[in-house]
């Protein structure tokens, strides 16, 4: 299967510190999302982003897919940005996952 | 919020017996997904369903059985769970109103002694 490797795999921020958070895949997709998962486990839908850059707030995306890689930017990070991000790919009928990036913003 | 409820959220349940986990959607969406969470790994999909009657394996099928008699229900089975199951298990859906977005449920928290 399409491999998906997330990067860096840990990170801690400043509050009010800037990050990037990359996702890089091994073929060609049909789309690409974005998700966090918060300290209590539940995933949430960031981004639906299969090429371009869009932005929600402090957050944006984008994803150049001819080069297989798409990038999370977070601005003013805040310490409710905590928790675990993930990619994931959709190739045929299955959706894959990176293994996250785990990102912790201390006051 | 799709619309999917897991049950049950948690679970302890002995080596050797079966375990059945129930995701439940309202808004008719097509496909319906298990994964698996466990540390350093992410998510792993276990079955997926594309229909009614119709799934498919994932990467980590193996010891895991699924079910879907009706739209709106997706059951994931352990016929006989071992300790490796130890797991967080999520129900996901895309399709119909959600497109090609995939939501996901809530988790369920599965302890195999």
């Amino acid at each position: 299967g399409i491999q998906v490797e997330q990067s860096p795999p840990d990170l801690i921020l400043q509050e009010g510190a800037n990050s990037t958070l990359r996702c890089n895949f091994s073929d060609s997709v049909n789309n690409l999302q974005w998700f966090h998962q918060n300290p209590w486990g539940q995933l949430i839908n960031l981004f639906y982003i299969p090429s371009g850059t869009k932005q929600n707030g402090r957050l944006s995306a984008t994803t150049v897919a001819t080069e297989r890689y798409s990038l999370l930017y977070i601005s003013s990070s805040q310490t409710t940005d905590s928790g675990v991000y993930f990619c994931a790919v959709l190739t045929g009928n299955q959706f894959y996952f990176g293994t996250g990036t785990s990102l912790t913003v201390i006051p | 919020d799709a619309g999917i409820t897991q049950s049950p959220r948690h679970k302890v349940t002995e080596t050797g017996t079966p375990v059945t986990l129930r995701c439940h959607q309202t808004e008719n969406h097509r496909y319906m997904y298990w994964y698996r969470q466990d540390p350093g790994h992410g998510l792993r999909l276990i079955h997926y369903s594309y229909g009614v009657k119709d799934t498919d394996k994932g990467e980590v099928s193996d010891g895991y059985s699924v079910s879907r008699s009706k739209t709106e229900d997706f059951l994931l089975t352990l016929e006989s769970a071992t300790s490796s199951q130890t797991s967080v298990y999520f129900c996901a859906i895309s399709g119909g109103s959600a497109g090609n977005t995939i939501y996901f449920g809530e988790g369920s928290w599965l302890t195999v002694v």
